[in-house]
Order: structure tokens, then sequence, then C-alpha cells
């Protein structure tokens, strides 16, 4: 069965810092892969996904993730986090029963110093 | 204009209660889920729906019954609630084909006591 496993619970960093939140997935053939932003009392927001192709992908506010098949990772990078950013991160990997069903991570909380 | 949106926003209710969460989209979408996200953040799948036929059912006890009476709807209603049924639970909806993205409503907290 597919898995996702987020390694870090909680993450601070300071404004104006950079960002690595790291994701590694168990997925028998190729991996469809999300990062999903959950701001306080929101529903999840898609930042990014990967299918194929370029393994480095672009997302939305200035996020992006690199897929690396050989490290099963697909870990999400920001160079300058704004305080804004501060939320719960959820890494997903996906696979199609009839729908799409999406496995999560348990999350990463960052925490933003001013 | 509310893409995905869920009613109640917050609901708290005795063991034992029956009780039901709507959620409707106005995305086009033919294709609706429910997803469960408890005190630790973990979140679950526990249904889809695609064109009002059930098509994902993850081991979610009988006591939890969807209801889809149109593509744009998609209704829970749980029985006999449990402590244990107390989460934040999130409706979302995407196009079937391929790996579209899902769109997340903002969530109903399930409070049991």
């Amino acid at each position: 069965a597919q898995s996702v496993t987020q390694p870090d619970i909680h993450i601070t960093v300071s404004e104006g810092a950079s960002l690595e939140l790291r994701c590694n997935y168990s997925y028998g053939a190729t991996p469809y892969l999300f990062w999903y932003v959950q701001s306080p009392g929101q529903g999840l927001q898609l930042l990014l996904k990967y299918f194929s192709g370029d393994t480095l992908v672009q997302g939305i506010k200035g996020f992006e993730a690199e897929f690396k098949r050989s490290q099963s990772s697909f870990n999400l990078r920001k160079p300058s986090v704004h305080w804004s950013d501060a939320a719960e991160y959820f890494c997903a990997v996906g696979e199609l029963q009839g729908a799409q069903k999406l496995v999560f991570g348990q999350g990463t909380r960052l925490t933003i110093n001013p | 204009d509310t893409a995905v949106s869920q009613t109640p926003k917050y609901l708290v209710t005795q063991m034992g209660n029956d009780k039901s969460i709507k959620c409707e989209q106005n995305l086009g979408h033919d294709t609706m889920y429910w997803y469960k996200q408890d005190s630790k953040k973990f979140l679950k799948i526990m249904f889809s729906y695609n064109n009002k036929e059930l098509i994902i059912n993850e081991t979610v006890p009988n006591r939890f019954s969807p209801k889809s009476p149109d593509k744009a709807h998609l209704n829970l209603h749980i029985n006999s609630l449990e402590l244990g049924d107390s989460a934040v639970y999130f409706c979302a909806s995407s196009q079937l084909a391929g790996y579209n993205e899902q769109f997340f409503g903002p969530g109903t907290r399930l409070t049991v006591l």
C-alpha cells in the first residue's frame, strides 16, 4: 500500500530564511505527488503537483518541489519565507481507484519567527 | 463566490445523536469526496462519488452514510455518534479524468460530547 512520511512534525524558520519541508513516499509505480497547504481554520489548497517530466516543479506562492526517484522524495522548498506562509503543509501521493485517491502524510506545521 | 461550501462550520452534539453535514460545489465538477482529519491533523479519505455513484468507500463504519442527490451535492449523514467521530470533516471536488486538482471546502468541526 502506498504511504507518505513527513519526518518533521513542526518546523520554525525566521522570516526571509529559506525553507525545505521533507516528504518521502512509498509507492510501487510512478507516483503522482502533491503538496497542499492548510491555513488555520481553512481547507486545503494545492501548491503544486508532479505527474511526469521535469522533476523540478514550480507552484503557487513561490514554492517549488523536486522529485527524486532514487530517494523516494518530493521535498518542498521556498527561497525566502514570508510570515503569511505559516500554516500546515501536507504531502500526498495519489492513485486512481475509479476516482483519485489521495494518501496524505501527517503534515508539517510551519511557524515563522519575525 | 465560494467554490466548495460546507454547512455547518461547527457542530457540537451528544453521543448517540444523528447528524448531517452538507456539501455543495459550484465548479461543475463530476466527482466529490469526504475526508476526515483527526486531532493529530491526519487526513484520510472516506468516500468518493462520481455523478452520484459511490466509487470509493474506505472501510468506514456503516454509521456513516453519504448521499449525493445530484453531482453538485454530497451530504454526510452520521448515525449514533461516538466520541471517536469528533474530527474535522472536509468535502472536496474535482473532475474525474486524470489527476485534476481537488478543491477543498473549509471543513466542519464535529465535536461529540
